[in-house]
């Protein structure tokens, strides 16, 4: 059975960091992009940064760009999310999906990240 | 970046009626491949989205046939034949030709 597992969402104060993980079973993610996407609450979808199957190409939403950091262990089958200098606007759940309609869309259940003091 | 234009923001439906829901690009979805990068998710409430249709006109495994997409270009449709109970949800339009992939603002589907 194909899942991804989001974790490492919480609360965290304006200007503090949090690293989100996506542990992934069921396929390989060393042959798929991957993306993260947020989800603010009670709004749409909005897409938020992937990265290439091998890591070497990264592609951040301008809101996010220079703050948050997206990577991936293919060994451990895992993708990260880095968030730096967290404000208000960061609040979302925060979904991991690989996103290729070929292959097949695969989301996470989120994680909610809350950025309050 | 794309823009992608759902319409109409909130539809209520009768069961066993058809519904239908409108989304425009800003700029041709059409590949050179002959596909239209266009993908028609739903999230029913307290889920994550499940895609329903890919590539503009395909229906995803184990989605049911009552799903259909057309359209080409910029205006894409996705029709439900006969609306059950359990289609409530928000249906999002996402282009995914070039990045940053791009959302539709979604489509409230809720029961009469």
């Amino acid at each position: 059975e194909v899942q991804l597992v989001e974790s490492g969402g919480g609360l965290v104060q304006p200007g503090g960091s949090l690293r989100l993980s996506c542990a992934v079973s069921g396929f390989t993610i060393s042959g798929h992009w991957m993306h993260w996407v947020r989800q603010a609450p009670g709004k749409g979808l909005v897409w938020v940064s992937r990265i290439s199957s091998d890591g070497s190409t990264t592609t951040y939403a301008d809101s996010v760009r220079g703050r948050f950091t997206i990577s991936r262990d293919n060994a451990k089958n895992t993708v990260y999310l880095q968030m730096n200098n967290l404000g208000a606007e960061d609040t979302a759940t925060y979904y991991c999906a690989r996103l290729n309609a070929v292959a097949g869309p695969v989301w996470g259940q989120g994680t909610l990240v809350t950025v309050s003091s | 970046d794309i823009v992608m234009t759902q319409s109409p923001l909130s539809l209520p439906v009768t069961p066993g009626e058809p519904a239908s829901i409108s989304c425009r690009s800003s700029q041709s979805l059409l590949h050179s491949n002959g596909n239209n990068y266009l993908d028609w998710y739903l999230q029913r409430p307290g889920h994550s989205p499940q895609i329903l249709i890919y590539l503009a006109s395909n229906r995803a495994s184990g989605v049911p046939d009552r799903f259909s997409g057309s359209g080409s270009g910029t205006d894409f449709t996705l029709k439900i034949s006969r609306v059950e109970a359990e289609d409530v949800g928000v249906y999002y339009c996402m282009q995914a030709l070039e990045p940053p992939t791009t959302f539709g603002g979604g489509t409230k589907v809720e029961i009469k």
